[in-house]
C-alpha cells in the first residue's frame, strides 16, 4: 500500500548533539515532500519542501533533508539541536500534482536532554 | 507569514450535543480550506476538502451528516459535529490555502488546533 513511514515514534538527543529523523514513502513516482513541526498550541510549520532539482534541501530553524530517490527517503537532519526544537515532526508527501493532498506520517517525537 | 486561526482551542461538551469550530485565515483569502483529525500518536488524517462557495468534499468514511462543513467566505470556514458522541472526542486541525492559478504549489497554513471533549 501507498504511505508514508516515520519508523521513530519517539527520540531523544541531547541538547547539542546532532539529529536526524528518518522518513520513507511508497510511492511509484516521486512525490512532494515536505517536513513540518508541530508544537503544543501551535499550528503545523512548515519546515522544508522538496519537488525537484537539488536533493539537498535547506529549511528553517537550521534544518535540511535529503531526497534519495534510491532509498525511496526523506531524512530531516540537524546538526546541533537546541532545547527548542523538541515538539512533534511530521514527514508529508503530496501525490497527483500540486494540487494534490498532504498526506502525512504518524510523526516522530523529538525529546531534547539538557 | 499567513496566519490561520481555530476558535476554540479547546471545548468540552455533552454527549448528544452539537459543537462549532471556527477556522479563519487571517491576512489571506483562502480559497480552500481543509479539516483534519489528529488522533494521540497518530498521523493527521484528511476529513474533508472544502472550496469557498461549494459543497465540501469528504474523505472516504467520514460522515458528512455528522461533520458539517461550511465554508461562506473566502476567510472562514466551519466544522460542526453534530450529536457528538465520546468517540469523537479528538484533535481538529484546519489548514487555508490560496490557489492561485497555474501549475505552481500553493502551500497550506495550519491552524494551531481544537482540542474537543466529548463527555
Amino acid at each position: 500500500a501507498q504511505s508514508v513511514t516515520q519508523p521513530d515514534i519517539h527520540i531523544t538527543v541531547s541538547e547539542g548533539a546532532s539529529l536526524e529523523l528518518r522518513c520513507n514513502y511508497s510511492y511509484g513516482a516521486t512525490p512532494y515532500l515536505f517536513w513540518y513541526v508541530q508544537s503544543p498550541g501551535q499550528g503545523l510549520q512548515l519546515l522544508l519542501k522538496y519537488f525537484s532539482g537539488d536533493t539537498l534541501v535547506q529549511g528553517i530553524k537550521g534544518f535540511e533533508a535529503e531526497f534519495k530517490r534510491s532509498q525511496s527517503s526523506f531524512n530531516l537532519r540537524k546538526p546541533s539541536v537546541h532545547w527548542s526544537d523538541a515538539a512533534e515532526y511530521f514527514c508529508a508527501v503530496v501525490l497527483g500534482g500540486s494540487q494534490g493532498n498532504l498526506i502525512f506520517g504518524k510523526g516522530t517525537k523529538l525529546s531534547v536532554k539538557p | 507569514g499567513a496566519v490561520v486561526s481555530q476558535h476554540p482551542s479547546w471545548v468540552i461538551c455533552k454527549s448528544g450535543t452539537s459543537v462549532k469550530i471556527e477556522c479563519r485565515s487571517l491576512d489571506f483569502q483562502a480559497t480552500t480550506m481543509f479539516w483534519y483529525r489528529q488522533f494521540p500518536k497518530q498521523s493527521l488524517m484528511l476529513m474533508a476538502t472544502s472550496n469557498e462557495g461549494s459543497k465540501a468534499t469528504y474523505e472516504q468514511g467520514v460522515e458528512k451528516d455528522k461533520f458539517l462543513i461550511n465554508h461562506a467566505s473566502l476567510t472562514l470556514s466551519t466544522l460542526t459535529v453534530t450529536s457528538a458522541h465520546p468517540e469523537d472526542s479528538s484533535f481538529y486541525i484546519c489548514s487555508a490555502r490560496d490557489y492561485q492559478g497555474g501549475s505552481s504549489y500553493n502551500e497550506q497554513f495550519f491552524g494551531p488546533g481544537t482540542r474537543l471533549t466529548v463527555l
